[in-house]
């Protein structure tokens, strides 16, 4: 099993600011399969990021990802009011494994 | 509008039985792989089940083979989850989500479409 480890547990981080996540695999990811996923209390998760890099339908493009073989990341480039929420990593490559999440707060 | 709207679950205790249900709306339903996806209270994400659009593959994960069986319905765009012997750890909101872009004969994908999930608790 492919384990992902999330970094860091919570981003205290102010609106406008930029916010960098990031997502280790215990082993490489092929192909870059790999995804992120933002969920908000009491609601379903909602994909952002497939295939490491490309943005899902209707995501706008302050969200970006970056990566491959062992090392992801997501960006946020200038953080909304509505980004404040916890965010999953995802591998597809080798089973299906999930990190434990980065929760982004506002400071 | 393209949809997966999630019925079932509840309050059942240890040992117990819960059917999970998921109405597609929207999409060819029969083209795609369905799975769940569980989430425990304050956790993060596990992959439970998959089955192929036909129905003819399912794959479980390791910790519920055996007690939970996931079917499908073509003709009513609906996909099941029968959860047998169910445990406090089973205790979670269960997601019905489309698979898109599989790879592989087991479907390894990324999920686009969530159903509003549901909750199962197992307790006495």
């Amino acid at each position: 099993e492919i384990v992902l480890t999330q970094s860091p547990g919570t981003l205290s981080l102010s609106p406008g600011e930029r916010a960098t996540l990031s997502c280790r695999a215990s082993q490489s990811v092929s192909s870059g399969y790999f995804a992120w996923y933002q969920q908000k209390p009491g609601q379903a998760p909602r994909l952002l990021i497939y295939d490491a890099s490309s943005r899902a339908t209707g995501i706008p493009d302050r969200f970006s990802g970056s990566g491959s073989g062992t090392d992801f990341t997501l960006t946020i480039s200038r953080l909304e009011p509505e980004d404040f929420a916890v965010y999953y990593c995802h591998q597809y490559s080798y089973l299906r494994t999930f990190g434990q999440g980065t929760k982004v707060e506002i400071k | 509008e393209v949809q997966l709207v999630q019925s079932g679950g509840g309050l059942v205790q240890p040992g117990g039985s819960l059917r999970l249900s998921c109405a597609a709306s929207g999409f060819s339903f029969g083209d795609y792989w369905m799975t769940w996806v569980r989430q425990a209270p304050g956790k993060g994400l596990e992959w439970v089940a998959n089955i192929k659009p036909d129905g003819s593959a399912k794959y479980y994960l390791d910790s519920v083979k055996g007690r939970f069986t996931i079917s499908r319905d073509n003709a009513k765009n609906s996909l099941s989850l029968q959860m047998n012997s169910l445990t406090v750890e089973d205790t979670a909101m269960y997601y019905c989500v489309r698979d898109q872009g599989c790879r592989g004969p087991n479907c390894f994908s990324y999920y686009q479409l969530w159903g509003q999930g549901t909750l199962v608790t197992v307790s006495s």
